[in-house]
């Protein structure tokens, strides 16, 4: 099976412009969920989303938002980009979206806001 | 709230040493807990696992041991390799949705 991917890897944008990052789920995977990672706040949730509805959502500003697809794939959107909101971003899948299951991790996607 | 403090890094060591990350968690309800790494480069991998009191979670040779009295999940290994040069990161979740809370991450080099 196919693990989960994300697209791009890499990329650089400068402040004021806005992103959008792709995550597709392990096959089967209901349940997507996103991770900020940076050096000085380590690992953050960001949102989580469940058969196209965001379930659960992280204490980060409106500017960050996302969306689920019918075929589980998610996107996620940052506008206005901040010095900031440079940071690897990872997107996680699982089964049924329990708190128990083992979530699976993508390579992430690095970004870098100049 | 919830949260999850481990032990500050880096930890070195040499080949065939024992490791012990701890791992100390304030949760409300019944979280489970996890052990990831990530190694350079790459993103998470889940280590193990343990989704109730008492259940040890064990992995290529790695284990924790969920400690309800403690509130703690210390991670253990009883001979690291070079291999085993990572960040290691303690997590957990509340039963009700799948939001990883992680601990600030622990650095591991092993030298030959």
């Amino acid at each position: 099976k196919a693990g989960v991917t994300q697209t791009p890897r890499y990329l650089i944008k400068t402040r004021g412009q806005q992103v959008t990052l792709s995550c597709s789920p392990i096959s089967g995977h209901r349940s997507v969920s996103w991770y900020q990672q940076t050096p000085g706040q380590g690992l953050q949730f960001l949102f989580e989303y469940f058969s196209e509805t965001q379930r659960n959502k992280g204490n980060f500003p409106g500017r960050f938002s996302g969306r689920q697809f019918s075929n589980s794939r998610s996107e996620m959107n940052v506008s206005t980009l901040e010095l900031g909101d440079s940071a690897l971003y990872l997107c996680a899948s699982s089964l049924g979206g329990q708190g128990s299951e083992t979530q699976y991790f993508g390579p992430g996607t690095r970004l870098l806001v100049l | 709230g919830n949260s999850v403090t481990q032990m500050e890094g880096p930890v070195t060591l040499s080949e065939e040493a024992f490791l012990t990350i701890n791992c100390t968690y304030t949760a409300t309800g019944y979280p489970s807990l996890f052990w990831y790494v990530q190694y350079p480069g790459e993103g998470l991998q889940l280590l193990l696992k343990a989704t109730k009191a008492d259940d040890k979670g064990s992995n290529k040779g790695f284990e924790a041991t969920y400690r309800k009295e403690t509130t703690s999940f210390h991670l253990e290994k009883g001979s690291v390799q070079v291999s085993d040069s990572a960040v290691y990161f303690c997590a957990l979740s509340v039963q009700a949705g799948t939001a990883l809370i992680f601990g600030k991450g622990t650095t591991l080099s092993v030298s030959s």
